[in-house]
């Protein structure tokens, strides 16, 4: 099994709203990643996870909030987001093997902010 | 920035083998080559990755030039619903670990 399941899969929200984005899989991987891709754009990559500790912070606004509470999730609070924000967020994991390490990726989630 | 470079887009008949280059010049030596591909709005699907021998598994076939300096993705059989924008990619080590960085990718079409 090499899935990888987003919630929700749609979201629209406010610019003072407070919402989470949450990824979770079950194939025992140890990294995970975040990547928010822009219309006929390729994915940008936001933030990794290895072994649950923040390892690569892509010089990305606070107020995106990334949260590892176990190996098997990983959340991305939105918080005061901008019009711009509107992407769709991609997750992603793998087992975190350096060179060689294949990334499984998630659906998304579509993300609208008003 | 991406270490690759492929060219925007390319048309494909249906039932004929498509083929995807990609330039990666600056690959170093410990360094994978990756292929995704994302069908419109979907996540990225991988594909197939190497080092340098050629490889292949039930989707396609992957040639790396012996100088590893370029890749070619081979889809034998292309269908329409192989039409997707293909990406190629070199994950890059970092002092926080390798990242992948998407470059901007393929758009084939493949046509009837």
């Amino acid at each position: 099994d090499t899935e990888v399941t987003q919630t929700p899969k749609h979201l629209v929200m406010g610019m003072t709203n407070k919402k989470s984005l949450k990824c979770e899989q079950h194939m025992g991987h140890r990294a995970m990643y975040w990547y928010k891709q822009k219309a006929k754009k390729p994915p940008e990559l936001m933030f990794v996870y290895s072994y649950e500790k923040l390892s690569i912070n892509e010089s990305v606004p606070s107020r995106f909030s990334p949260e590892c509470p176990n190996s098997s999730l990983l959340n991305l609070h939105l918080h005061a987001l901008q019009p711009e924000d509107s992407a769709l967020y991609l997750c992603a994991s793998s087992q975190g093997r350096g060179s060689t390490d294949t990334q499984y990726f998630g659906p998304g989630t579509r993300l609208t902010v008003l | 920035d991406a270490k690759t470079t492929q060219p925007p887009s390319m048309d494909c008949a249906e039932g004929r083998a498509a083929n995807l280059p990609c330039n990666h010049s600056t690959i170093s030596g410990n360094e994978y080559v990756y292929w995704y591909r994302q069908i419109h709005s979907q996540g990225p699907q991988y594909i197939i990755h190497g080092l340098k021998n050629n490889e292949t598994n039930e989707m396609a076939s992957l040639i790396i030039t012996e100088d590893r300096k370029s890749s070619t993705l081979i889809l034998p059989h292309a269908t329409l619903r192989d039409t997707a924008v293909y990406y190629c990619i070199v994950r890059v080590a970092t002092t926080g670990g390798f990242k992948t960085i998407f470059g901007a990718g393929t758009r084939l079409f493949v046509k009837a």
